[in-house]
Order: C-alpha cells, then structure tokens, then sequence
C-alpha cells in the first residue's frame, strides 16, 4: 500500500554514536535491497545494497541487515558523522517478468540528524 | 562525467500548461526511469524504458507521457498541468541486467498553480 503522511520517522544522535535506521518492506517476491541517502535539494545516493541470498552485507561505515522471514531491513552507520545527516530510504525491486532491476519500490524514508 | 543531467532544475506553470521535463545520461546505460516525490513520502515509479525502443508504466502514470528518444535520452511530458502534479521529479539509470543500481539526477522541483 502507498504511505500516507507529511511527517517522517526521525532519528536523532550525537556525532560519534552509531545510528541504526530501519525499514519495514512489502513484496515477498523482492530479492534485491538497496539504501539511499538523500541530502536537501538533491537525488538519492546509493549507499550500500543486498541481495536476498544474504542476511548481511557491510561496506564502509555502514551494515545492512536483512531478515527475510519479517520482511525487514535495517541500516547501521557507525560513529555518525554530522555529513551523515540526510533522509535514508530503503528501497526494493525484484526481476519479475525480466522488468530489470530499476523499478524500485521505495520506504517511506527516515530523516537522520546527527549534532554535533 | 555528469552521470545523470536533468533540466530545468525548476518550473512553475500554469494550470493546463503542457512541458517536457529532459533527461540525459552518460554512463552507457540500458534503462532509464522516472519518479516523482511528494513530500514526507519515497519516491514513485512514473514511467520506465527497460531498453531503447520500450517503454512502459510505472505506479502513477496518469497525466504524463514519455518519449526514449534514444539510448542516451528519456523525457517526461505533461499535457496538461494539475495541481496534483505539483512535486520533485527525478529521473534515474540502471545499467539493467541483474543487481544492478539506479543513479539519480538531481531532480526537477514542478510546481503547477
């Protein structure tokens, strides 16, 4: 279903601590999971993705977490960094009908405020 | 390399107003997409080309049309402007294939009054 609302999950640190954001997704069918990062006045920037055969996948500063059972998908960026700051969104997608891997399904997103 | 290049940057029309919102990327991709996104929601999927020569509907098609102008170019039109067609529009690339990411433009800020 679509989301409905003005108002985003917001989650609020201090620099250094670590952030964990998370995501709820819909389509059992999805198997592949991306991450982006989207700063004020510009598009999303990928950060980090996983496939459906993994239940974690780590890249620089940051670990995705994926629990297929829940349909459930967590982000954690460690010692968070004011430049962190930003909205994150999950997204899915999946191959079906070999429609190709761009037509993501996108979360909400969760707005991440890091002070300094 | 500009990745993917989108213009205008912003526009404010009229009601029943028509323009084509442009789109260009330069990494050789094979699909391109466009989304709007409202605010406090993620991006939705309008219309999409899996490959040159095809294109298809995304989630919210209604009120656009697209055009692939070749493999490099892929346009949004609006007919005839709404309101409800007030939003940030961005257009994105995948080299297509399998696990493959999208790279967004920047997007286009549209407001219809």
């Amino acid at each position: 279903g679509e989301s409905v609302g003005l108002h985003l999950p917001t989650l609020s640190v201090q620099e250094g601590d670590n952030s964990i954001i998370n995501c709820a997704y819909s389509n059992s069918a999805s198997d592949y999971f991306i991450w982006y990062k989207q700063e004020s006045g510009k598009g999303p920037q990928f950060i980090i993705d996983i496939r459906s055969n993994m239940d974690k996948r780590q890249g620089q500063r940051v670990t995705v977490l994926l629990n297929k059972t829940v349909k459930h998908l967590s982000l954690q960026i460690a010692a968070t960094q004011p430049g962190d700051s930003a909205v994150y969104f999950c997204a899915e997608t999946s191959n079906a009908g070999g429609t190709s891997y761009g037509k993501l399904t996108f979360g909400q997103g969760t707005i991440l405020t890091v002070h300094p | 390399n500009a990745g993917v290049t989108q213009t205008p940057k912003f526009q404010v029309l009229k009601t029943g107003q028509s323009m084509t919102l442009q789109c260009a990327q330069d990494m050789n991709h094979n699909s391109m997409y466009w989304y709007r996104q409202d605010p406090g929601m993620g991006l939705r999927l309008i219309y999409y080309s899996a490959s040159e020569g095809t294109t298809d509907k995304g989630e919210v098609p209604n009120g656009y049309n697209v055009s692939r102008l070749n493999k490099r170019e892929f346009s949004l039109r609006l007919e005839s402007a709404a309101p409800s067609q007030t939003s940030v529009y961005f257009c994105a690339s995948t080299l297509g294939g399998v696990y493959t990411e999208a790279f967004f433009g920047q997007g286009t800020r549209l407001t219809v009054v």
